[in-house]
């Protein structure tokens, strides 16, 4: 069956913009986890959905950074006037119990 | 403040030898221990998992040892194979929790054939 899919792959942004990105989870898992990894760092958690409760959101940097999951499966992470610092790859997870399904992640370079 | 470690960022070792990938942790609330194989531009892929109330999972050519009191957990590799050449990282969850993973930095493993 599929895996986790992203999009885009790659974005290339100027500081001060904002930007979407996407991810769409393996059909059924109800837990959808969202994840950056930057230069030479460990995946660093930034936001959790599982069903319809609030997401957990303990993990996200600043208030430039959003996300939402529409109707229990597509979510999408926005991050608002860019800085050269969230430079990284964004990478997004599925769960359906312990074990997390990543996809090939978006590398966003912000400029 | 990483509260999962993985203090080697490279490994190198011959084809059909042991490859050994060490971990430690400082939250003793994780309970739960995952391995991941990360290839360039791919996202990570689960290889293998323990749960803290065993010391020792095996699969196949993957073996993780558990070591609670150290809070330290290792993945052997025998034998190791030159597809095996990737990144790995060990991560951490505390289940009771959001269960989000805490991850190391990882480290690279090249198999020299």
């Amino acid at each position: 069956g599929a895996g986790v899919s992203q999009s885009p792959s790659n974005k290339v942004t100027e500081k001060g913009k904002d930007v979407e990105l996407r991810c769409d989870p393996i059909s059924g898992h109800t837990a959808l986890y969202w994840y950056r990894q930057s230069l030479g760092q460990g995946l660093e958690f930034l936001i959790y959905f599982q069903g319809n409760s609030a997401p957990d959101k303990s993990g996200l940097p600043s208030d430039r950074f959003s996300a939402e999951r529409t109707g229990g499966s597509v979510s999408t992470l926005t991050i608002q006037r860019t800085q050269q610092e969230d430079s990284a790859v964004y990478l997004c997870a599925s769960s359906d119990f312990y074990e997390q399904y990543f996809g090939p992640g978006t590398r966003l370079t912000v400029t | 403040d990483q509260q999962v470690k993985q203090n080697s960022p490279s490994l190198s070792v011959q084809e059909g030898r042991i490859s050994i990938l060490n971990c430690d942790y400082t939250n003793s609330m994780f309970d739960y221990f995952l391995w991941y194989k990360k290839y360039p531009a791919e996202g990570p892929t689960f290889l293998i998992s323990i749960s803290s109330i065993k010391d020792k999972n095996e699969d196949g050519r993957f073996t993780v040892f558990l070591n609670k009191s150290a809070k330290h957990l290792s993945l052997h590799i025998v034998p190791s194979q030159p597809g095996d050449s990737a990144v790995y990282f060990c991560a951490a969850s505390a289940r009771t929790g959001a269960n989000n993973l805490f991850f190391g930095t990882g480290t690279r493993l090249t198999v020299i054939p």
